[in-house]
């Protein structure tokens, strides 16, 4: 079963607008973070955000933690054309353990128009 | 330093039969962890490795089973394939189990995708 929903599920902007998906889960968590993925191929990790930490920035992402809401969102800030691709949350339940396997939404596709 | 390498990147097999998938781990990773991703949905996990050994499962049957080499490379079996096993199954490996940090960051591989017909 999936531990987060990602929302919108389809997102469609102008090259140089900001991207903001949103991400809800349901269990405690260690650590959440954002992957990437183009066309149906491997995913690529994109930033990791700890239980304990509220917003994190890399380059032109950002991401927000809200754990009393279980809710977390990233922005791309000038968005470009290569930003196409579909965007997933994917969490450390607590309950995990040793094993600390992430747990994935079912992904925002974002489509950014030249 | 090389990135995690999946073969075959695209098969197609009946149902009934029998299929192995393949993965090479990133250099100096030490856990492989299997993915499935059925069209238009997120991976769901399938199972891990660490040091040989099934190290967490996920919700699926026993007919999905692996193995983890002394090298960290890693095989996915599935028995008795059924048309839902039609998925695009991915391979990843981390530096996670055993380590202080142990955020499990994945790194994937352009993933191996089956159609069962």
């Amino acid at each position: 079963s999936q531990q987060g929903e990602e929302d919108p599920q389809a997102l469609s902007i102008q090259e140089g607008e900001n991207a903001t998906m949103n991400c809800s889960y349901k269990t405690s968590i260690n650590n959440l973070q954002w992957y990437r993925q183009n066309s149906g191929r491997g995913l690529v990790h994109l930033i990791l955000i700890r239980s304990n930490e509220r917003e994190k920035h890399s380059g032109r992402l950002r991401v927000t933690l809200d754990t009393s809401k279980k809710s977390s969102s990233l922005l791309i800030t000038a968005s470009r054309a290569a930003d196409t691709a579909s965007y997933f949350c994917a969490t450390v339940p607590i309950s995990s353990g040793s094993a600390r396997q992430l747990t994935f939404g079912s992904g925002t596709q974002l489509t950014v128009l030249p | 330093e090389t990135g995690v390498t999946q073969s075959p990147t695209h098969l197609i097999k009946t149902r009934g039969q029998q299929v192995t998938l393949r993965c090479s781990s990133q250099s100096g990773h030490n856990t492989v962890s299997w993915y499935q991703q059925a069209l238009g949905q997120g991976p769901q996990f399938i199972f891990q490795y660490y040091r040989e050994e099934e190290n967490g499962r996920g919700n699926f049957p026993p007919r999905f089973s692996g193995l983890q080499f002394p090298n960290y490379s890693s095989e996915l079996n599935v028995n008795a394939l059924e048309l839902d096993d039609s998925a695009l199954y991915l391979c990843a490996s981390s530096l996670a189990v055993g380590t202080v940090s142990g955020a499990n960051v994945l790194t994937f591989g352009a993933g191996s995708r089956l159609t069962v017909l």
